[in-house]
This record gives structure tokens, sequence and C-alpha cells, in this order.
């Protein structure tokens, strides 16, 4: 158990919806990041963030948001949803936000679109 | 831009088998270098990291050495387990710009140990 949580654990939805991803981060991490993981593209990093502030942002869609809130959890909306959007998503966190820096992963959100 | 380039798998061993998983990567800088494990059904587990040339990394039978020469940090055990059958991760730390980071990660190695 990484102590990273996520909910929920499946989340099954229809093209042009919008959903919400939570993760709650390890105790005292301040970084917060989210991945998606695909058959196809792999693992992808989406977005960092660090203490409440967007710190990085990798291949994420206009159609994806993120947020961390003051008490360091962070939802992750995805809205307009397509078909392609199917994958694990998976949120980590890490203590600051140095490169050395070990991610602990939490379980996963399996998103299907149908 | 930073890559990272993983052997293709799927990799089917048998036990006590010796494994090597190659890992090369393309950096600017000196970037931190990890492997991450995933077994099935469950998140990214961090397996070992190095964060400086000639570091090597180690962990439950596992080890890899931060080779900035040949740039790589191929992952290595001398006797594999059933218990070992996974997808493994080669992944580099990217700072970016404006002190960001980032994890730069590998397609992924699975391996599949045989009793």
């Amino acid at each position: 158990d990484s102590g990273v949580t996520q909910t929920p654990k499946h989340l099954i939805t229809a093209t042009g919806q919008r959903v919400t991803l939570r993760c709650s981060p390890r105790s005292g991490d301040l970084s917060v990041y989210w991945y998606q993981q695909s058959l196809d593209q792999g693992l992808q990093f989406l977005i960092q963030y660090y203490n409440g502030e967007e710190r990085a942002k990798g291949n994420i869609l206009e159609r994806f948001s993120a947020q961390q809130f003051p008490d360091l959890h962070s939802e992750l909306n995805l809205s307009s949803l397509e078909l392609g959007d199917s994958a694990l998503y998976f949120c980590a966190s890490s203590p600051h936000s140095e490169s050395t820096d070990t991610q602990y992963f939490g379980p996963g959100t399996r998103l299907t679109v149908l | 831009g930073n890559s990272v380039t993983q052997m293709e798998g799927p990799v089917t061993l048998s036990e006590e088998a010796f494994l090597t998983i190659n890992c090369t990567y393309t950096a600017t800088g000196y970037p931190s270098l990890f492997w991450y494990v995933q077994y099935p059904g469950e998140g990214l587990q961090l397996l070992l990291k190095a964060t400086k040339a000639d570091d090597k990394g180690s962990n439950k039978g596992f080890e890899a050495t931060y080779r900035k020469e040949t740039t790589s940090f191929h992952l290595e055990k001398g006797s594999v387990q059933v218990s070992d059958s996974a997808v493994y991760f080669c992944a580099l730390s990217d700072r970016g710009a404006g002190n960001n980071r980032k994890l730069i990660w590998g397609l992924g190695t699975s391996l599949a140990v045989n009793p």
C-alpha cells in the first residue's frame, strides 16, 4: 500500500460526458502527478501540482483539467469524453518536487468510455 | 528532447534464470534514473533509482548502474522468481523549464517467469 488513494476504482460512462477522478496523496506529500496509461500510448505524464499550484504540464488535452485543493487532494476533470479517453489514470505523489523524488503511485482509476 | 528506450517485450524466462532488461536514454544535463515495476492489477512502485553517474541502485535482488558513457541503465537480476512476473518501466527525471519536474517513461517491458 503506497498511501496514495484514488477514487473511484472503475468508471464507465458514455461519449460526451464529464467525469471527475479524485486523488489523495500520501500524508505530508506536497506534489501530485497525474498520468494516463493506455495500450497504444503507454504511460503519459499529464500534469503536476505542487502545494496547490500547477508546476508542470505534459500531454494533457484541453478537454482535461486538474486542480489541487488546500488539503492537498487533487481532482482530474475529463470532459467531452471520447472513446480514445478510455485508459487507466494514475495519480502519484512525492514529498516535494525534486527530480530525485520517488513518486508513490495510487492503484489507478480505470475509465471506460462507451 | 529527452527520451527513454526500453527493450521490447514480452520477456519469458524460467525460474532462476538471469534477467537483463535494457534501457537507454537521451538527456541533456544530469537526470536521475529510475526503474518502476507494475504487478498485475496494481499501480507502479519504485524498484530502484540512481541519481548520478556510476551510481548503482539495488533492491530485492535487482540492480542497475547509471552509465553515462553508454547512456544506459540496464536492469539485472541474477535469479528470477515467478513472483517477479510484472511490467518493468525505465524512467528519467526531466528538470524541464522553470524548475519543473516530471518523469519521462519507457514503454515498459513485460516479464513472465515460468516455474
